[in-house]
């Protein structure tokens, strides 16, 4: 089955621990993002990566570090300086350049306690 | 600055009637209009997508009309189902230079009642 997947579904850490959120994807799409999610909140981008090796800040960037080492991994890492991480996380991503549509995994709930 | 307003935050229908739901922008050169559907605790999935090159697109039980001099689009969702019941995303983006930036309205959330 091709796909995005995230894991785990559920997250929990204690505030001040960096924590990571895994996203793969077998599409063999060259871009990939992640948002956040909070209630009535809508999606705000974090991050996005066009290729491999490089990625640029979206729109709430600070607190959030990403990689992105090989096509089909693009994982996120929620540092201690966000001061509100407890959200749901949504990685996505699209085939490349003059591409739109966007593919979404399930998502993975971090609760910082 | 919220370049995407989306109304109504939510929305009660009863089965078999019509939900529409619209979305303003204000950046003129997006040219790409998606709509989003997801379901709780799941992630968003593309339900419907229109350019600006037409003013409408039906795709089954949906359609998008779009007002391009208004800078309005909207979802029409026919005969609606209690399994039509999610929240609803817009989205705009432009295409060139960082056309990956999808910007999202708020949601609106669709409940269809029996």
């Amino acid at each position: 089955d091709g796909g995005i997947t995230q894991s785990p579904k559920y997250l929990f850490r204690k505030e001040g621990q960096n924590v990571t959120l895994s996203c793969e994807q077998n599409l063999n799409h060259d871009a990939m993002y992640w948002y956040r999610q909070d209630p009535g909140q809508g999606l705000r981008l974090i991050y996005y990566s066009q290729i491999v090796n490089d990625f640029q800040k979206g729109d709430i960037a600070e607190g959030y570090s990403v990689s992105r080492e090989k096509k089909e991994s693009f994982p996120l890492t929620v540092t201690s300086a966000q001061k509100n991480p407890t959200a749901f996380y949504l990685c996505a991503s699209s085939i490349g350049q003059n591409t739109d549509t966007q593919y979404f995994g399930p998502g993975t709930r971090l609760t910082v306690l | 600055q919220q370049q995407v307003k989306q109304s109504p935050q939510s929305l009660i229908v009863q089965k078999g009637g019509i939900s529409i739901i619209n979305c303003a922008y204000e950046n003129t050169a997006f040219d790409y209009f998606p709509w989003y559907q997801q379901f709780p605790g799941k992630g968003p999935a593309l339900l419907i997508a229109i350019r600006p090159d037409v003013s409408e697109k039906k795709e089954g039980r949906f359609t998008i009309s779009f007002n391009k001099s208004a800078k309005q689009f909207s979802l029409h969702i026919m005969d609606s189902q209690p399994g039509d019941s999610a929240t609803y995303f817009c989205a705009a983006s432009k295409s060139g230079g960082s056309n990956y930036k999808l910007t999202f309205g708020k949601g609106t959330l669709l409940t269809v009642n029996p």
